[in-house]
């Protein structure tokens, strides 16, 4: 049982680069989420979806979109990278409001913009 | 808007007991949970109170007043593998659930 798998671990972008990042979950939980760290910092929400074909605006949204086409995936996509969006991104899955408040999260995925 | 405060750092030597408290701000409460973060790691879940009182599970317990709008996360018998980040998080019903977290505990454990 693999849990929330993210891809890829590690990326350097150039300012103004896209890139995508994969979120797989295979506990079939209707709710994820993607979120950002920065050193020092807590978690901000940047989009979450509540299930297939929906999603919905967090925190810090701007510079970000995403997509949850099939239930088991969450896309986190960046446009035009810029170097305030070096972070550590972080996926998370929840069965719902059923899930008693637990976050199923990734491992991470370390993006550096130069 | 939303606020969670919590102290930013704590230090304490094995076998203590520490206490880590987290004050909120928000619309359509639903629940608060506690996460454990070791450096260069994932969040992983702790405990969650979505009803007021005592949460126990095994060394950790949290605890929640919806009416101060106050928890806390209790660490008993501390060892040198509890030095993490500490992190309360809000869970809200307003579409769906979405999860604010604070801004994170540092807790050092000294021998």
């Amino acid at each position: 049982n693999a849990g929330v798998t993210q891809t890829p671990k590690f990326r350097v972008l150039k300012t103004g680069q896209s890139m995508t990042l994969l979120c797989a979950q295979d506990m079939n939980h209707e709710y994820m989420y993607w979120y950002r760290q920065d050193p020092g910092m807590g978690l901000r929400l940047i989009h979450y979806s509540v299930g297939e074909g929906t999603t919905a605006k967090g925190e810090v949204p701007d510079g970000y979109n995403v997509s949850r086409l099939k239930k088991q995936n969450f896309l986190l996509g960046l446009e035009s990278a810029a170097p305030s969006q070096t972070s550590v991104y972080f996926c998370a899955s929840s069965p719902g409001t059923g899930g008693a408040g637990e976050l199923f999260f990734g491992e991470g995925s370390r993006l550096t913009v130069l | 808007g939303q606020s969670l405060e919590q102290p930013s750092e704590v230090t304490a030597v094995e076998g203590a007991i520490v206490q880590i408290n987290c004050t909120y701000q928000t619309s359509g409460f639903y629940g608060l949970s506690w996460y454990q973060q070791h450096d260069g790691g994932a969040p992983t879940f702790l405990s969650y109170n979505g009803l007021d009182g005592l949460e126990e599970t095994g060394r950790f317990s949290s605890f929640l007043s919806r009416s101060d709008s106050y928890g806390y996360l209790l660490l008993q018998e501390l060892q040198m593998k509890d030095s993490a980040s500490y992190f309360c998080a809000v869970s809200r019903a307003d579409y769906g659930q979405n999860f604010v977290f604070g801004p994170g505990t540092r807790l050092s454990v000294l021998p």
